[in-house]
């Protein structure tokens, strides 16, 4: 049972365009939310985090949304750049819980130049 | 610069022989975690310690063991490897339970 899904496995978007990653989740528990980024041979970084007591969080050109009645979570590039080209994993958790977080599969993203 | 280290990048090994991975960290954080990750799929948690309590997920095979001799180290031990055990294995650190967890490059184990 997937908790966390990122239903594009990839995604392409021209350089300095917006790029919109997505991903859904299905247990109402989650309530910390976080997204990393991994380039090939590397391990992942993270990259921004949001808790479910907002809705929005924002770090220069990475923004994360929350809609918390959707279970959705999406993550904004913008303006994209060739650095961005990397694999995004969206992950989740429940800040009380026993640590683990709950990934989803990945989604590529590939920026155009 | 602190940071989480994996030693080696690249391990080969034959069937059913032992191999340790070996994960550092100059963070000086208490939890340290060892996932599995598997080509195109979402990392698997194997195993956490918090400080010198270790956790092992309910579907970690029994072929694969931790050790945690000090705060800076953590080692990950397959007894008797097969090929499903072909993976990229992650080391990953935390302060404490609820902060972004910081991830080392990896190792990539290959079973012959």
């Amino acid at each position: 049972d997937q908790q966390v899904k990122q239903n594009s496995p990839s995604l392409s978007v021209q350089e300095g365009r917006i790029s919109i990653l997505n991903c859904d989740y299905t247990n109402s528990m989650f309530d910390y939310f976080l997204w990393y980024k991994k380039y090939p041979a590397e391990g992942p970084t993270f990259l921004i985090s949001i808790s479910s007591i907002k809705d929005k969080n924002e770090d220069g050109r990475f923004t994360v949304f929350l809609n918390k009645s959707a279970k959705h979570l999406s993550l904004h590039i913008v303006p994209s750049q060739p650095g961005d080209s990397a694999v995004y994993f969206c992950a989740a958790s429940v800040m009380d819980s026993n640590y683990q977080l709950i990934w989803g599969a990945g989604t590529k993203l590939i920026i155009k130049p | 610069d602190a940071m989480v280290i994996q030693n080696p990048r690249y391990q080969v090994t034959q069937f059913g022989k032992p191999v340790t991975l070996s994960c550092s960290q100059t963070l000086n954080h208490n939890v340290m975690y060892w996932y599995q990750q598997k080509s195109s799929q979402a990392p698997k948690l194997l195993f956490h310690y918090y400080d010198k309590d270790f956790n092992n997920e309910a579907d970690t095979p029994d072929n694969f063991q931790s050790r945690r001799p000090n705060t800076s180290f953590c080692f990950l031990d397959i007894r008797s490897p097969g090929l499903g055990d072909a993976a990229m294995y992650l080391c990953a650190t935390s302060r404490v339970s609820n902060q972004p967890q910081h991830f080392g490059d990896g190792t990539r184990l290959s079973i012959l």
